[in-house]
């Protein structure tokens, strides 16, 4: 079945350190991936993603490579700021209408001053 | 980007009373919604898929005569649980999928219900 594995939390750096988060997924077909970020007390906010191999996604500093050859999907930043303290889901959609989004378990950051 | 509301954003409810959710989807069509439990510090968990004219599916183990879905229009889904508990307590987040590609799913806010 499809399925997504994320780095447990809480991960916790300082300020202007470089993130990885490392996102695996197990899927049939091609599906889209996502990274979405959830701030303390609201919902999900896509961050970034990408259809299909090779892809890049970026926002706000964060990046991540669709890797079919590796199934991952790792999320980065340069330099991290308070303000990217969160969690953050990896998930899939497979290419099919009406297909359920699959999440991982979610990471927590936390970023020190 | 397409925009998902929901109301209330938060409730504050007595056990044994049914408390309603509505999720909208503000400037698209949606034949399809999701509707999402998340406990503290956990992932979101699928609790059904909301079909416009068509009765919900629930996932195992979502009684579905507790969460009771009605899609009443391609832009409403609600959500009522019935007979709340404490033990519904919950953050509650819907979702719908973008019409266009179905290659993205569009979230909303969350609704924080507490049962007392």
């Amino acid at each position: 079945g499809n399925s997504v594995t994320q780095m447990e939390g809480p991960v916790t750096l300082s300020e202007e350190a470089f993130l990885t988060i490392n996102c695996t997924y197990t899927a049939t077909g091609y599906p889209s991936l996502f990274w979405y970020v959830q701030y303390p007390g609201e919902g999900l906010q896509l961050l970034l993603k990408a259809t299909k191999a090779d892809d890049k996604g970026s926002n706000k500093g964060f990046e991540a490579t669709y890797r079919k050859e590796t199934t991952s999907f790792h999320l980065e930043k340069g330099s991290v700021q308070v303000s990217d303290s969160a969690v953050y889901f990896c998930a899939l959609i497979r290419m099919n209408r009406d297909d359920k989004i699959i999440f991982g378990k979610g990471t927590r950051l936390h970023i020190l001053p | 980007g397409a925009v998902v509301s929901q109301h209330p954003s938060w409730v504050i409810c007595k056990s044994g009373t049914s408390v309603k959710i509505e999720c909208r989807s503000l400037d698209f069509q949606a034949t399809t919604m999701f509707w999402y439990r998340q406990f503290p510090k956990q992932s979101l968990m699928l609790m059904a898929t909301s079909n416009e004219g068509s009765k919900a599916t629930y996932e195992q183990g979502v009684e579905k005569d507790k969460f009771l879905i009605n899609h009443a229009s391609l832009t409403l889904s609600t959500l009522t649980v019935t007979s709340a508990h404490p033990e519904d307590s919950s953050f509650y987040i819907c979702s719908a999928p973008d019409s266009s590609s179905y290659n993205e799913q569009f979230f909303g806010p969350g609704t924080r219900l507490t049962v007392l």
